[in-house]
């Protein structure tokens, strides 16, 4: 099985500054074939379900705010916030579709500092 | 607009059997996979199981398999999680979610509301 493992386990950035959350793969989910990261990023507020921010690792989802952006390739990857707002405090996951098991790192929690 | 309506859930005695539906609209449901994702109060998600769009592919976790069993009604754009031999770490919110293409290769880019099931005597 494909580990996900996130870092932080929770950050508390202020109101406008930039927030990054990592998202490490214990192997490579670039898949040769589409020459894809098999990576997406999830937002999940307190009573909700997630919500898909990111796929492909860096491709923004309909409707997701361009404060949004993912990076990596490979085994690392980020999620970045450019400026935080008040309504992205939530838990972020990052989730790994390369091979089954599907796999999910374990969650960041973001908070307003 | 895509929408994912689950129901089934609710207290479960160790052992028993219920089954999970996820009413599906919006959108061709036969030309898409779907997934169920669960979570534990409090903690993170875990991929349950999977199925293809026309139903001939299923997968599931190590922690499921051989006790659940997924399916699909694709005249009645229905998903389906039948569920045995609970046990007490099967409780949790249990969500349908939808592929973003046909097989699960792909983010999973619309999530039902959820339904818990909990596992108790």
């Amino acid at each position: 099985d494909i580990v996900m493992t996130q870092s932080p386990d929770s950050l508390a950035v202020s109101l406008g500054e930039r927030a990054t959350i990592n998202c490490k793969s214990s192997q490579s989910v670039l898949y040769s074939s589409n020459n894809k990261n098999h990576l997406g990023w999830y937002q999940q507020k307190p009573g909700q379900p997630p919500k898909l921010l990111i796929y492909w690792a860096s491709t923004r989802e309909s409707g997701v705010p361009d404060r949004f952006s993912g990076s990596g390739s490979g085994t690392d990857f980020t999620l970045t916030i450019s400026s935080l707002q008040a309504e992205d405090v939530a838990v972020y996951y990052c989730h790994q579709y390369y091979s089954l098991p599907y796999t999910f790192g374990q969650g960041t929690r973001l908070d307003i500092k | 607009e895509v929408q994912l309506l689950e129901s089934g859930g609710g207290l479960v005695q160790p052992g028993g059997s219920p089954r999970l539906s996820c009413a599906a609209s919006g959108f061709p449901f036969s030309n898409y996979a779907m997934s169920w994702v669960r979570q534990a109060p409090g903690k993170g998600l875990e991929w349950v199981s999977a199925i293809s769009g026309s139903g001939d592919s299923t997968y599931y976790a190590d922690s499921v398999k051989g006790r659940f069993t997924i399916s699909r009604d694709n005249s009645k754009n229905t998903l389906f999680l039948q569920m045995n031999s609970l046990r007490a770490e099967d409780s949790a919110v249990y969500y349908c979610a939808k592929c973003g293409g046909g097989s699960c290769y792909h983010a999973f880019d619309y999530w039902g509301q959820g339904t818990l099931v909990t596992v108790s005597s």
